[in-house]
């Protein structure tokens, strides 16, 4: 009965080779962001859809990329992956025009890069 | 200075203790407020919502004060499993709907 699926829990990759994660969502929610989240830091948001509408944040890297391709698909493509984005990268979703406003977190996919 | 600032502790309780988290956030224009909890590894999962007139789950209190930009998640008779960092959340805080500005989180160790 998962609501927000990110797979693959677990990644590994080799430092500078692309890497693409991936978020599903049966909430039928039109917004959904990325999280990176390193050891002991608070989540920090790296972008977010509005429906189609892409929302970078000032300060996230050239190196990550996002594509939403329906409503219930995002992926986070982090094209030449360095030892410092070794992170838990988290997707949440969220329907603003509901009452509480409440973003749901996927279970996160935890990134090593080697 | 941080758009919302905890305390990280980590908070070291015996089972059965009452424990009282503080946040504060400096966007007056912030528009709603939460207590999500993560455990080690895992996501971040909502607790509980926070209102003005403040609110109650259980062992759970939250409130919310406007004036002072202060908000407070309230434990009372602790749990072992209770024992997880706790994150203050506050969505709107730059005036952009459905964006969410964590603080730190709280660290709570409940010990039997």
């Amino acid at each position: 009965d998962a609501m927000v699926i990110q797979n693959p829990r677990y990644q590994v990759t080799q430092f500078g080779k692309p890497v693409t994660l991936s978020c599903s969502q049966t909430l039928n929610h039109n917004v959904m962001y990325w999280y990176q989240q390193k050891s002991s830091q608070a989540p920090k948001l790296l972008f977010h859809y509005y429906d189609k509408d892409f929302n970078n944040e000032a300060d996230t890297p050239d190196n990550f990329q996002s594509r939403r391709p329906n409503t219930s698909f995002c992926f986070l493509d982090i094209r030449s992956p360095g030892l410092g984005d070794a992170a838990m990268y988290l997707c949440a979703t969220s329907y603003p025009q509901s009452a509480t406003d409440t973003q749901y977190f996927g279970p996160g996919t935890r990134l090593t890069v080697l | 200075r941080k758009e919302v600032e905890q305390d990280p502790g980590p908070f070291n309780v015996p089972e059965g203790a009452t424990v009282a988290f503080n946040c504060t956030y400096s966007n007056s224009a912030s528009q709603s407020f939460f207590w999500y909890r993560q455990d080690c590894r895992k996501e971040p999962k909502l607790l509980m919502s926070v209102y003005s007139s403040g609110n109650e789950d259980g062992r759970f209190t939250a409130q919310l004060n406007r004036a002072s930009q202060y908000i407070s998640l309230l434990i009372r008779d602790s749990k072992l499993s209770d024992s997880a960092t706790y994150l203050c959340v506050v969505n709107g805080a730059s005036g952009n709907t459905g964006k969410l500005i964590f603080g730190q989180g709280t660290t709570l160790q409940v010990k039997p």
